[in-house]
C-alpha cells in the first residue's frame, strides 16, 4: 500500500540555521511528490512539487527539495530558516491513477529560535 | 490566479442543524476535493468530484452530503452531525493532468459542532 513517513513530528531550530525536513514513501510506480505548508488555523500551501526531470527542485519561499529513488526519500532543505518558516509541513505522494489523490504523511512542526 | 475560496471561515451549528460549506475556484481546473483535517493531524480526504461527477466517496457518512453544481463550485450539505465532527474543512482544485497533477487548498472552514 501507498505511504508516506515524515519521521520526525517536531523540529525546533534556530533563525539563521540549516534546515532539513525528511520524508520517505512507499509506491509501486513513478511518484508524485509534493511538499505542504500549513501555518495554524490556515489552509495548505504548495511549497514545491517533483513531477519528473531534474531530482533538485526549487520551490517557493527558499525551499527545495531532493527526489532520490534509491531511498525512496523526498527531503525537503533551506539554508537559512527565517522566524516565519514556523509552521506544518506535509508531504505528499499523488495517486494520479485515482483522480488525483493525496497521500499525507503525518507533518512535521517546525519551531524556530530567536 | 491560483486562488480557492471557502465560505464561511467559521461556523457553529447544532447537532441538528442544517447547513452548507460553499467553494470556489477560477482556474479551469477540473477536480475539486473535500478533506476533513483533526488538530495536529494531515488532511483525510472524503470527496473527490472529476469533471463535476462524483469519483471518489472514502466511505464518509451521509450525513455529509457533497455537491457539485459547476466545474467552478463545490458545496458540502451538513445534517444532523455529531461533536466529532467539528475540524477544519479544506476544499482543493486541481487540473487533473496526466502529467502531474498539484492541489490548489482554500483556507478552510472551522466547523464546531455543539
Amino acid at each position: 500500500a501507498q505511504s508516506v513517513t515524515q519521521p520526525d513530528i517536531h523540529i525546533t531550530v534556530s533563525e539563521g540555521a540549516s534546515l532539513e525536513l525528511r520524508c520517505n514513501y512507499s509506491y509501486g510506480a513513478t511518484p508524485y511528490l509534493f511538499w505542504y505548508v500549513q501555518s495554524p488555523g490556515q489552509g495548505l500551501q504548495l511549497l514545491l512539487k517533483y513531477f519528473s526531470g531534474d531530482t533538485l527542485v526549487q520551490g517557493i519561499k527558499g525551499f527545495e527539495a531532493e527526489f532520490k529513488r534509491s531511498q525512496s526519500s523526498f527531503n525537503l532543505r533551506k539554508p537559512s530558516v527565517h522566524w516565519s518558516d514556523a509552521a506544518e509541513y506535509f508531504c505528499a505522494v499523488g495517486i494520479n491513477n485515482q483522480g488525483g489523490k493525496l497521500i499525507f504523511g503525518q507533518g512535521t512542526e517546525l519551531s524556530v529560535k530567536p | 490566479d491560483t486562488e480557492v475560496t471557502q465560505t464561511p471561515k467559521h461556523l457553529v451549528m447544532g447537532m441538528t442543524n442544517k447547513k452548507s460549506l460553499k467553494c470556489e475556484q477560477h482556474m479551469g481546473h477540473r477536480a475539486m476535493y473535500w478533506y476533513k483535517q483533526k488538530a495536529k493531524k494531515p488532511p483525510e480526504l472524503m470527496f473527490v468530484y472529476s469533471y463535476e461527477k462524483l469519483s471518489i466517496n472514502e466511505s464518509v457518512p451521509s450525513r455529509f452530503s457533497p455537491e457539485c453544481p459547476n466545474s467552478s463550485l463545490l458545496n458540502l450539505h451538513l445534517h444532523a452531525l455529531q461533536p466529532e465532527d467539528s475540524a477544519l474543512y479544506l476544499c482543493a482544485s486541481s487540473h487533473l493532468s496526466t502529467s502531474g497533477d498539484e492541489q490548489y487548498f482554500g483556507p478552510g472552514t472551522r466547523l464546531t459542532v455543539t
